[in-house]
């Protein structure tokens, strides 16, 4: 029962490029939540998502940051322009569902994101 | 979500227990407290989480004090794998986000 998996590892941009950031949940999960972590610091909340829908986005910036998780495939973070303020470990978890089961997510390993 | 206070960093010696302290005075009555940790160039891993009574579980003991506004943490035997930064975090049992402090930094000295 394969975890979190998040791809690629590391991924390298210039500024005002795209980055692309993928995450498969668990199998079984449909709630998906996406976290960055600056160095030195600890994780943020960014966005929650189900299946085609955006729950809670009170963590994403305004502008250059959007998130989709489709009926089929991946959960996709996208980062357009990127600055290199936005150079950080972004981290996805899942969960079967929320608030009814307290005991917490699953974390993939992370995408650390590098902006030259 | 209420706020955790942690000291920044904690040493221990090997196969010795480690108590990981935590405050949470604003603590409400629907808060969960939840245990994270989180290795070198890795995600968060669930370790513990607890509403009122003392847990255990084949990582670690959360003991919660009577009033709840603090817990302690209880690795019985610390080993080098052990050596993580330790996120005490409270949640709501309705909330979609985990609010993350920086943790204690545990070193583990063989």
């Amino acid at each position: 029962n394969a975890g979190v998996m998040q791809n690629p590892r590391h991924l390298v941009r210039r500024r005002g490029q795209e980055a692309r950031l993928r995450c498969s949940p668990m199998k079984g999960h449909s709630h998906v939540y996406w976290y960055r972590q600056l160095p030195e610091e600890g994780l943020k909340f960014m966005v929650y998502l189900q299946k085609e829908n955006i729950i809670d986005e009170s963590g994403m910036p305004k502008e250059r940051f959007s998130a989709e998780f489709p009926k089929e495939g991946p959960s996709i973070l996208r980062i357009q322009q990127v600055v290199r303020g936005d150079s950080a470990a972004y981290f996805c978890a899942s969960s079967p569902n929320t608030g009814l089961i307290p005991n917490g997510y699953t974390f993939g390993s992370g995408t650390r994101l590098t902006v030259v | 979500d209420a706020k955790t206070t942690q000291p920044n960093s904690m040493e221990s010696n090997e196969e010795e227990p480690v108590h990981l302290p935590c405050n949470h005075s604003t603590i409400s009555g629907t808060d969960y407290i939840h245990w994270y940790r989180q290795l070198p160039s890795q995600g968060p891993e669930y370790v513990i989480h607890g509403l009122t009574s003392n847990v255990n579980n084949r990582m670690a003991s959360l003991a919660i004090a009577e009033d709840r506004k603090s817990s302690t943490l209880i690795l019985h035997r610390a080993t080098l794998r052990d050596a993580a930064v330790y996120y005490c975090i409270l949640r709501d049992g309705t909330g979609n986000q985990f609010y993350f402090g920086t943790g204690t930094s545990l070193t583990v000295i063989p």
